[in-house]
């Protein structure tokens, strides 16, 4: 079954620190991979996507993500966390060929230390 | 701002009842899709609309139904409310049918009491 991991539920890293969250996929074929971010009382926002190509993507707010086919792994990377960069992140697959009908993993919530 | 709207904000109902959440796509969007996000079951997908006619189905209740209106607009609806149901109900549209990002409205929080 298609499903996402992301093992680490809270993490908090000092502003100005690099930042790495992690995401495991489990996908029977080529994945079509998303990071999303939600602060607190709104929505959900893209951050980058990944479908095929170059395995490293680039996205907003100075945010990047690797894909390793041999790892089953899409993790976020930034390499200077700022204080708004505080909120919750979702890793999550497209199923279906639609990039509407997503399975989320269960999020990591990120604390910003000053 | 997304440009997804969703009605109302924020809904506090008694279990056993019945509610209405609205959502309206952005500008152009043609694809509705529903998602729940709660504390036990994370987000999930529940149903997706294109131009009126239903896509796909996700883990969708069958006491819960949705539907897209011919000015694009979808309703999803929510009977015989339990408290399990209390979660926050988010729209999202893109576009196309498939192929292209989608953009997630606030939500509607649901407290099911």
């Amino acid at each position: 079954a298609q499903s996402v991991t992301q093992p680490d539920i809270h993490i908090t890293v000092s502003e100005g620190a690099s930042l790495e969250l992690r995401c495991n996929y489990s996908y029977g074929a080529t994945p079509y991979l998303f990071w999303y971010v939600q602060s607190p009382g709104q929505g959900l926002q893209l951050l980058l996507k990944y479908f095929s190509g170059d395995t490293l993507v680039q996205g907003i707010k100075g945010f990047e993500a690797e894909f390793k086919r041999s790892q089953s792994s899409f993790n976020l990377r930034k390499p200077s966390v700022h204080w708004s960069d505080a909120a919750e992140y979702f890793c999550a697959v497209a199923t279906g060929g639609s990039q509407g009908n997503l399975i989320f993993g269960k999020g990591t919530k990120l604390s910003v230390k000053p | 701002d997304s440009g997804v709207t969703q009605t109302p904000k924020h809904l506090i109902t008694a279990t056993g009842q019945r509610v209405t959440l609205r959502c309206s796509p952005r500008s152009g969007d043609l694809s509705v899709y529903w998602y729940q996000q709660s504390l036990d079951q994370g987000l999930q997908f529940l149903i997706h609309y294109y131009n009126g006619e239903e896509r796909a189905k996700g883990n969708i209740l069958e006491r819960f139904s949705a539907q897209q209106f011919p000015d694009l607009h979808s309703e999803l609806n929510l009977s015989s409310l339990e408290l399990g149901d209390s979660a926050l109900y988010f729209c999202a549209s893109s576009v196309g049918i498939s192929g292209n990002t989608i953009y997630f409205g606030e939500g509607s929080w649901l407290t099911v009491v």
